[in-house]
């Protein structure tokens, strides 16, 4: 089955540790999206990626890198300087192709602090 | 820069209403237009995507339209059932959001058995 595989589905992070969620796509989508979603809030976008090899910043990138060394893969790994970092982590896939293409999710991760 | 607001924030309805979920976005300069649904904890699941070209798309009890001149989008659920239970998102696609999907906050619905 096509889809987006996010892990892990839980994750604990220690004060000053830098912890890596992982993505992977077999959609064969070019486009890729990191959201972080706080409780009762909506989604903000983190990073995003277009291509293999490129990415840019979405609205909330400080604490936050991503690489895109594969098509399948867009990793993100949260650092020890994202100062609040609990919250729900959503990837997302999106093809190119025409411009009319669905976006598609992981089940999330969701990161706590301990 | 665009806007997407969603209303009402919460709705809470007896089973078997039809009921109508909004959209509003503020530049009409849009690729598409796309619907999601979100459970408790969950990833968000794609319900109906909507191209700039088209007025409406129907899946099962759900049908959505899109009027891009007055940027309106609205989702309507037939017959509703308790299992409906859970936050609508709409999301756009604009020319000048430079690949970025736009998102409303979401309407988080009830549906009473």
């Amino acid at each position: 089955d096509g889809g987006i595989t996010q892990s892990p589905k839980y994750l604990f992070r220690k004060e000053g540790q830098n912890v890596t969620l992982s993505c992977e796509q077999n959609l064969n989508h070019d486009a890729m999206y990191w959201y972080r979603q706080d409780p009762g809030q909506g989604l903000r976008l983190i990073y995003y990626s277009q291509i293999v090899n490129d990415f840019q910043k979405g609205d909330i990138a400080e604490g936050y890198s991503v690489s895109r060394e594969k098509k399948e893969s867009f990793p993100l790994t949260v650092t020890s300087a994202q100062k609040n970092p609990t919250a729900f982590y959503l990837c997302a896939s999106k093809g190119q192709g025409g411009r009319n293409t669905e976006a598609f999710f992981g089940q999330g991760t969701r990161l706590t602090v301990v | 820069k665009q806007e997407v607001t969603q209303i009402p924030a919460a709705l809470s309805v007896p089973e078997g209403e039809n009921l109508v979920l909004n959209c509003s976005f503020t530049d009409s300069a849009i690729y598409n237009l796309q619907w999601f649904r979100q459970d408790p904890g969950k990833g968000l699941t794609s319900l109906l995507l909507i191209q700039s070209s088209q007025r409406e798309q129907t899946s099962g009890r759900l049908n959505a339209s899109l009027d891009k001149s007055s940027g309106r989008s609205t989702l309507y659920i037939a017959a509703s059932q308790p299992g409906d239970s859970a936050t609508y998102l709409c999301a756009v696609w604009g020319f000048d959001s430079n690949y970025q999907l736009i998102w409303g906050a979401g309407t988080k619905l009830i549906i009473k058995p």
